[in-house]
């Protein structure tokens, strides 16, 4: 079956760790996304990329930092620098970037 | 920025009812989309519109893309239980900077 996977569902972080979130899709999109939800509120853009190398700062992009070597992936990091990274994270992709946007299953990141 | 409203927050209706929600923008937006979000899991792509006027049906729903261009809505006939959620409506405009830009979602609650 085509279709985008995060991994893993739940993760936890301890004060001052960087963690990495996982985002595959198998749908040979070329832009891919990363969102963050929090609760009562629309999704914010965290970075996107249109083609593999390359990347773009979205709206919040700060604390977070991305790769894109592979088309098909598009890992996120959280990193220490990001002060409140409680959230649900959503990565997404399309065929283009003007295209509709697929979204994955999410990725709850919690706080210990 | 562009934004998009939608209200209210939350709307509670009664199994078998009709449901209407829509989508506002002060600026004009090229493509709208509408998403569903169950608890815990990405949003779902319910309808898309490209055109200004068009009107569009997927099951028990349907959506129209409104003239102005700055406002969309959607309608869910007969609702029931499994309606429950939250619907996102996104917009685009076009460019080549162009992002897809979301509202901040209505929860809806489906009394059986």
């Amino acid at each position: 079956d085509g279709g985008i996977t995060q991994s893993p569902k739940y993760l936890f972080r301890k004060e001052g760790q960087n963690v990495t979130l996982s985002c595959e899709q198998n749908l040979n999109h070329d832009a891919m996304y990363w969102y963050r939800q929090d609760p009562g509120q629309g999704l914010r853009l965290i970075y996107y990329s249109q083609i593999v190398n390359d990347f773009q700062k979205g709206d919040i992009a700060e604390g977070y930092s991305v790769s894109r070597e592979k088309k098909e992936s598009f890992p996120l990091t959280v990193t220490s620098a990001q002060k409140n990274p409680t959230a649900f994270y959503l990565c997404a992709s399309s065929i283009q970037r003007q295209e509709t946007q697929y979204f994955g299953p999410g990725t709850r990141l919690l706080v210990l | 920025g562009q934004q998009l409203n939608q209200s209210p927050q939350s709307m509670f209706i009664q199994e078998g009812e009709d449901v209407s929600m829509n989508c506002t923008s002060s600026s004009i937006f090229n493509t709208w989309l509408w998403y569903k979000q169950d608890p815990g899991e990405g949003p779902v792509l319910l309808i898309a519109l490209y055109k200004a006027g068009e009107l569009t049906s997927n099951g028990r729903l349907t959506a129209q893309f409104g003239i102005t261009r700055k406002d969309s809505f959607l309608n869910i006939s007969a609702s029931i239980p499994s309606d429950v959620g939250i619907y996102f409506c996104a917009g685009r405009t076009t460019g080549a900077n162009s992002k897809l830009t979301f509202g901040k979602g209505i929860t809806l609650s489906v009394r059986p």
